[in-house]
């Protein structure tokens, strides 16, 4: 069972929108709905912004929006703010197990 | 609000077993129909899931700690508990508590998180 995969890092000016993908295999996001992203600042915990792949819990912003095609998802961050400058994490269903993604550090420039 | 805390011993040697304890406040772990999960990071690096309980009647665990990790439900005192055997340096990392919700991998209560040293 291998992390999915995402890239280290993405930058983007104020304003921007990036994308940050998360690719597994046809056993996991390929073969269920079930992804989640989280974000995460330093020495905080964990927040969920996405589940399902494109549900914004209550008081998440729509500037985050998500995504899949076949085995990749997707993390859509509109209108960048300072406040987005943080670590984020891909989780995703698979056989009676979850895989997280290596992490993303977003930085804004 | 749902609330959850970690606590636990945040000192190990080498070859002792982790136990941390996760306390629960505004839901109720045996009424519930959420799954109880940990997840790990070590310092520097990314987050790990170890793995998820529901009620003591299911368990799912992370193939890579299969075999060295115990989770369970105190219900009377509405906690859930992690133990890992044998630990090592590579297990040093904040561990945290969550909350999964309905769909798989939707954690979306978590803990504050202890730091927890293997040396």
């Amino acid at each position: 069972q291998s992390a999915l995969t995402q890239p280290a890092s993405v930058s983007g000016s104020p304003g921007q929108s990036i994308t940050i993908s998360c690719t597994g295999t046809s056993s996991d996001i390929g073969a269920y709905k079930y992804v989640s992203w989280y974000q995460k600042h330093p020495d905080k915990a964990p927040k969920l912004i996405l589940y399902e792949v494109n549900n914004r819990p209550s008081g998440v912003p729509d500037r985050f929006s998500g995504s899949k095609s076949g085995n990749t998802a997707s993390l859509v961050i509109s209108g960048l703010q300072a406040e987005d400058e943080a670590e984020y994490y891909c989780i995703s269903q698979t056989t009676g197990a979850l895989v997280v993604g290596g992490g993303t550090r977003v930085t804004v420039l | 609000q749902v609330q959850l805390q970690e606590s636990g011993p945040g000192l190990l040697k080498p070859s002792e077993t982790l136990s941390l304890t996760c306390s629960v406040s505004g839901d109720s772990i045996s009424r519930s129909n959420h799954f109880w999960g940990w997840i790990r990071q070590p310092p520097g690096k990314g987050l790990e899931w170890i793995g998820n309980i529901f009620y003591s009647v299911r368990t799912f665990y992370s193939p890579s700690l299969r075999g060295r990790v115990t989770m369970s439900i105190d219900a009377s005192k509405n906690q859930f508990s992690l133990k890992l055997k044998s630990v090592t340096a590579t297990d040093t990392a904040v561990y945290y508590c969550a909350r999964e919700g309905s769909v798989g991998g939707t954690f979306d209560v978590w803990g504050q998180g202890t730091m927890v040293t293997v040396s």
